[in-house]
């Protein structure tokens, strides 16, 4: 079975402080990952990916993901938050082998203080 | 182009009565996902499409709920009767290909039923 989980309900960073927002899985293939943003009423929007290749992903507003094989683990991060990063941020996962739909993990709510 | 559609983008209604919810793909986009959003659930998928047919939708909660997609450009999902645990934010996304592409959310329906 195929599983995401967002361990940390809640973040709070500093602005102008690096964040990371964790994310791990569990799939029995290799894992396709993907990280969304939402805003306050707005739909999901997509940050970042990893299908195949560099571990080191590069997305949207500066945000960058890590794929660590070896820990299941796809934590997001930036190395400097702006107070706009403020948002509830969703990873999702799916099984390259399978046929099943993506799983998506809770939700990180991160909040970025002035 | 602009985006995907969804109408109405709030709707309140009173138990017992039918809720029809729609959503506009974005041109092009061979899939179509419904989900539903709670506090207590998170993000739930409904069902997902593909050219038209539906393919998977064993995340539709009971018979009450049923969608449809005529054409390439349109899908709707119906509820009837409604009921108070129904009230939650409906998102429709869209996606080229199927789980390696990024979906493109919607603004999504926020149905209250009272």
């Amino acid at each position: 079975a195929q599983s995401v989980a967002q361990p940390e309900d809640q973040v709070n960073v500093a602005e102008g402080n690096p964040l990371t927002v964790k994310c791990t899985y569990s799939v029995s293939g290799n894992p396709y990952l993907f990280w969304y943003v939402q805003y306050p009423n707005r739909g999901l929007q997509f940050l970042l990916k990893y299908i195949t290749g560099d571990n080191l992903v590069k997305g949207s507003y500066g945000f960058e993901a890590e794929f660590n094989k070896s820990q299941t683990s796809f934590h997001l991060k930036k190395p400097s938050a702006l107070v706009s990063d403020s948002a509830l941020y969703f990873c999702a996962v799916r099984d390259s082998g399978s046929n099943y739909q993506l799983i998506w993990g809770a939700g990180t709510k991160l909040i970025i203080k002035p | 182009d602009a985006g995907v559609i969804q109408s109405p983008r709030h709707e309140v209604t009173e138990m017992g009565q039918e809720v029809t919810l729609r959503c506009k793909p974005i041109s092009g986009h061979d899939y179509l996902f419904w989900y539903r959003q709670t506090m207590m659930r998170g993000l739930e998928l409904l069902i997902y499409f593909n050219n038209n047919v539906p393919i998977d939708d064993s995340g539709m909660p009971e018979d009450r709920f049923s969608a449809k997609m005529p054409n390439a450009s349109f899908s709707t999902l119906k509820i009837q009767p409604s009921e108070p645990r129904d009230s939650a934010v409906y998102f429709c996304a869209s996606s080229f290909q199927v789980w390696t592409d990024t979906q493109y959310f919607g603004p999504g329906t926020r149905l209250t039923v009272l």
